[in-house]
């Protein structure tokens, strides 16, 4: 069974730092491509990041409301995803979702979510 | 970019049939057959429900279904089902696994 749990989430204040981690199972970890989304309370889902396995060049592409100030990061020993975020906005205030890209163009499998409140 | 664009709510009796369009441009929806529909009850994660435009992972219902012309994308819930009441979201990803989500759109099965 694929379980994806998200851990490390809660309340900052603006321009703080958090780093959120996501625990995979069920899955050949080192292979995947995994990707962050958020949902901010009563919005939709909105694409945040991907990193691809060291095996399709490891490599990570960000949307830009998070460029430069969020990063992902994998450790293949622990099949544990990493988004560490920066600079921290009011506007990061949502539920952050761990995703499994089970097909490179389908994210297939979530997790729960971790919710990060930004509030001053 | 700009998100994918979807109708904010539709709505239908139980047993009847409904459409969700999904529209995007040239560079997304038309560029790839990697549209991909997810389901989301409240306080709940996305489910995935058709994949690669017309494809259902394995335990969804046969009612969904899913196509495309061009640049517009569409999910078809066919015989509502009360328990199908929920918000709607439909992606688009490149082949390098960069991706765009619709808007959502919020079912009410009357």
């Amino acid at each position: 069974e694929v379980q994806l749990v998200e851990s490390g989430g809660g309340l900052m204040k603006p321009g703080g730092s958090l780093r959120l981690s996501c625990a995979v199972s069920g899955i050949t970890f080192s292979a995947a491509w995994m990707s962050w989304v958020r949902q901010a309370p009563g919005k939709g889902l909105e694409w945040i990041g991907r990193i691809k396995s060291k095996g399709g060049g490891g490599t990570t592409d960000y949307a830009a409301p998070v460029k430069g100030r969020f990063s992902i990061s994998r450790d293949d020993s622990e099949s544990t995803l990493y988004l560490q975020m920066n600079g921290l906005k009011m506007e990061d205030t949502a539920l952050y979702f761990c995703v499994w890209m089970n097909r490179v163009t389908t994210p297939g499998y979530w997790g729960q979510g971790a919710l990060v409140t930004v509030s001053s | 970019q700009s998100a994918l664009t979807q109708p904010a709510s539709v709505s239908g009796s139980p047993g009847q049939s409904i459409t969700i369009s999904c529209v995007g441009t040239s560079s997304d929806v038309g560029a790839y057959n990697s549209v991909s529909w997810f389901q989301q009850h409240p306080g709940k994660a996305p489910k995935l429900m058709i994949y690669e435009v017309t494809n259902r992972p394995s335990g969804v219902s046969e009612r969904f279904s899913g196509s495309q012309s061009g640049n517009t994308a569409s999910l078809t819930i066919s015989g509502l089902q009360t328990e199908d009441e929920a918000d709607y979201y439909c992606s688009s990803c490149t082949s390098s696994g960069i991706c765009l989500f619709g808007g959502g759109t919020k079912l009410t099965v009357l």
